[in-house]
């Protein structure tokens, strides 16, 4: 159980292009859903944290205009990245903590974004 | 604002030996630590936390406060067990995780 996905798993596009992510919790609802962006070596940075039916919580530096997110159920969020440049290609990886659950988050195998 | 610090990218050991990964953080509150590891080409998935106080995989972790760490202990290390290991602090219970830089253990045969 606990499973999360991520769709797609790797996507390339062009400069000045939109790109969305979806993040699925399949097996249980998720009130909180966080994304998080890993650049290769690095540890995970959290980009914002999205409840189900609310406006998201962006951390400072994150650009709420360029990276919109939308959690409009129990099972699905959404990221897009708007006008994408390349220094925006990353791991995106999000996670999911299930409804009336404990604290423990469950990760999306994450999705590659690479703008070209 | 909360911090955790993995002072070693990289740490190689020989099957059999004894492994420690450091975690120190900085939080003026009492935090949530936990051990997230990552197989290669497998997804995050968490190893263990400080409250469950419990044994994965060989694995434990103390929360030491007084020093503010939770370090990773096995006392045999495995080849599977070569993976990136990230500590995390979380804040309040379910709220956002602050994840360390990790580190890359390598168990050779």
């Amino acid at each position: 159980g606990a499973v999360v996905s991520q769709h797609p798993s790797r996507v390339i596009c062009k400069s000045g292009t939109s790109v969305k992510i979806e993040c699925r919790s399949l097996d249980f609802q998720a009130t909180t859903m966080f994304w998080y962006r890993q650049f290769p070596k690095q540890s995970l940075m959290l980009m914002a944290t999205s409840n189900e039916g609310s406006k998201a919580t962006y951390e400072q530096g994150v650009e709420k205009d360029k990276f919109l997110i939308n959690h409009a159920s129990l099972t699905l969020s959404t990221l897009t990245v708007t006008s994408a440049h390349p220094e925006d290609s990353s791991f995106y990886i999000c996670s999911a903590r299930a409804r009336g659950g404990s604290s423990e988050q469950y990760f999306g195998p994450g999705t590659r974004l690479t703008v070209t | 604002a909360q911090r955790v610090t993995q002072p070693e990218k990289l740490l190689s050991v020989f099957k059999g030996a004894p492994v420690e990964l450091k975690c120190n953080y900085s939080y003026s509150g009492s935090p949530e630590l936990f051990w997230y590891v990552q197989y290669s080409r497998q997804r995050l998935q968490l190893l263990l936390r400080h409250i469950s106080r419990e044994s994965i995989k060989g694995f434990t972790a103390d929360l030491n406060k007084g020093e503010t760490s939770f370090h990773l202990k096995k006392p045999f290390a495995q080849e599977e067990d070569s993976a990136m290991y990230y500590c995390a602090l979380q804040e309040t219970s379910g709220s956002r995780l602050t994840f360390g830089e990790g580190t890359q253990l390598t168990v050779n045969p």
